[in-house]
């Protein structure tokens, strides 16, 4: 069944500007990633946020992870161009085997 | 260096070929995936090997069979093509478990089945 659900599905804005992804989920996880798909390419990882910790940066990067309502976030600050890409959340039960479930990803769009 | 490489990058067939895709990673990397991207881009999980071991076969087909000849390599090899096939296929790695560890990813092969 799906875990991660990003919300919005598509998302346009001006470059400068910053956008928020967020990703919701049913069961417990281990932890929580991010990955970035640009168009014809394989996925990038971009953060990995676990289970107890609340909040993660990374350059440009920002994550919080909120277990108990089961969501998470991506905020990418002073967007550019080149972060037009799909960008999935991807979650890892607990209790289970190695299965990393991905959710269905946000579109992001930089306009000029 | 390429880090996770696939061929080929595109593959055009008929239906009831068949049909395999190559993997192999250069980090040394203990675990490698494959994934089936359809056209709606959801990403899903078929298979997982660890130290050439299966650990993980989805709901996958029979016609769809890994084949790890060691660690480094995992090949998928696709018998009677049919038209529901066609997706982007990604192999990836990782250090170790993917409940860990960040995953890499190939540049996937776009399958197209007429």
């Amino acid at each position: 069944s799906q875990q991660g659900e990003e919300d919005p599905q598509a998302l346009s804005i001006q470059e400068g500007e910053n956008a928020t992804m967020n990703c919701s989920y049913k069961t417990s996880i281990n932890n929580l990633q991010w990955y970035r798909q640009n168009s014809g390419r394989g996925l990038v990882h971009l953060i990995l946020i676990r289970s107890n910790e609340r909040e993660k940066h990374s350059g440009r990067l920002r994550v919080t992870l909120d277990t108990s309502k089961k969501s998470s976030s991506l905020l990418i600050t002073a967007s550019r161009a080149a972060d037009t890409a799909s960008y999935f959340c991807a979650t890892v039960n607990m209790n289970r085997d190695d299965k990393i479930i991905f959710g269905k990803g946000t579109r992001l769009h930089i306009l000029p | 260096d390429t880090a996770v490489s696939q061929t080929p990058k595109y593959l055009v067939t008929q239906m009831g070929n068949d049909k395999s895709i190559k993997c192999e990673q250069n980090l040394g990397h203990d675990t490698m995936y494959w994934y089936k991207q359809d056209s709606k881009k959801f990403l899903k999980i078929m298979f997982s090997y660890n130290n050439k071991e299966l650990i993980i076969n989805e709901t996958v087909p029979n016609r769809f069979s890994p084949k790890s000849p060691d660690k480094a390599h995992l090949n998928l090899h696709i018998n009677s093509l049919e038209l529901g096939d066609s997706a982007v296929y990604f192999c990836a790695s990782s250090g170790r478990l993917a409940s860990s560890y960040e995953q890499y990813f190939g540049p996937g092969t776009r399958l197209t089945v007429t």
